[in-house]
């Protein structure tokens, strides 16, 4: 089964810039999606076909994906942005959509 | 706009079946654009999706999870569901409902459901 590697945690100072990375293999090839999940919540799609945003999602928020590794980055860092971050591809091999562990994102 | 509700009991014994709704409102589960979808996610831990279903009945569902998950739809009522069977504690989680929309990634989620299996 296709496996999605985040690192656990992200700091960023405000207004700082966060890069929040998803590694898999050749997953350049894949199209890549972004949830965001603050506590006690539902995940919010922030960014699907690596790089497009769904409407209401601030420009801040961008994503690139190359290689075996796939990025979100979000500038200018506040504190509402606080939250943990996952992506998500389909792994057409064994027919199902596969998560990455979640990249908690702290704003210091 | 489209809005998701689960629905089911929020206590389940060991080796029961775990059953829950998703009704959807603001529109039509039978529009041919989307696939309906489950997701877990156990306390303190990540995102797991265990499956979805197409109007056309078409599923697909996670292979570590395949042998005792069936998610079907009512048309008639605008509502899809899950059921689990054998449910053990490891199965203990809030349990989300989402729209896999016309970009391929999930565009609406349900608010979740706790359930939790114990004795």
């Amino acid at each position: 089964s296709y496996v999605l590697t985040q690192t656990p945690s992200v700091s960023v100072a405000p207004g700082k810039t966060a890069r929040i990375t998803c590694g898999g293999s050749n997953i350049g090839s894949k199209s890549v999606h972004w949830y965001q999940q603050k506590p006690g919540q539902a995940p919010v799609l922030v960014m699907y076909y690596d790089n497009d945003r769904p409407s209401g999602i601030p420009e801040r928020f961008s994503g690139s994906n190359s290689g075996n590794t796939a990025t979100l980055t979000i500038s200018r860092v506040g504190a509402g942005d606080e939250a943990d971050y996952y992506c998500q591809v389909w792994d057409r091999i064994s027919d199902h959509a596969v998560f990455g562990g979640g990249t908690k994102l702290t704003v210091l | 706009q489209v809005q998701l509700q689960e629905s089911g009991p929020g206590l389940v014994k060991p080796s029961q079946t775990l059953s829950l709704t998703c009704t959807v409102s603001g529109g039509s589960i039978s529009s041919t654009s989307y696939y309906w979808t489950w997701i877990r996610q156990p306390a303190g831990k990540g995102l797991e999706w265990i499956g979805r279903i197409y109007i056309s009945g078409n599923t697909n569902y996670n292979p570590s999870l395949k042998s005792r998950v069936t998610i079907s739809v009512d048309t008639s009522k605008n509502q899809f569901s899950l059921k689990l069977t054998s449910v053990t504690a490891a199965d203990t989680a809030v349990y989300y409902c989402a729209r896999e929309g016309g970009v391929e990634a999930l565009d609406i989620w349900g608010q979740g459901t706790m359930v939790t299996v114990s004795s």
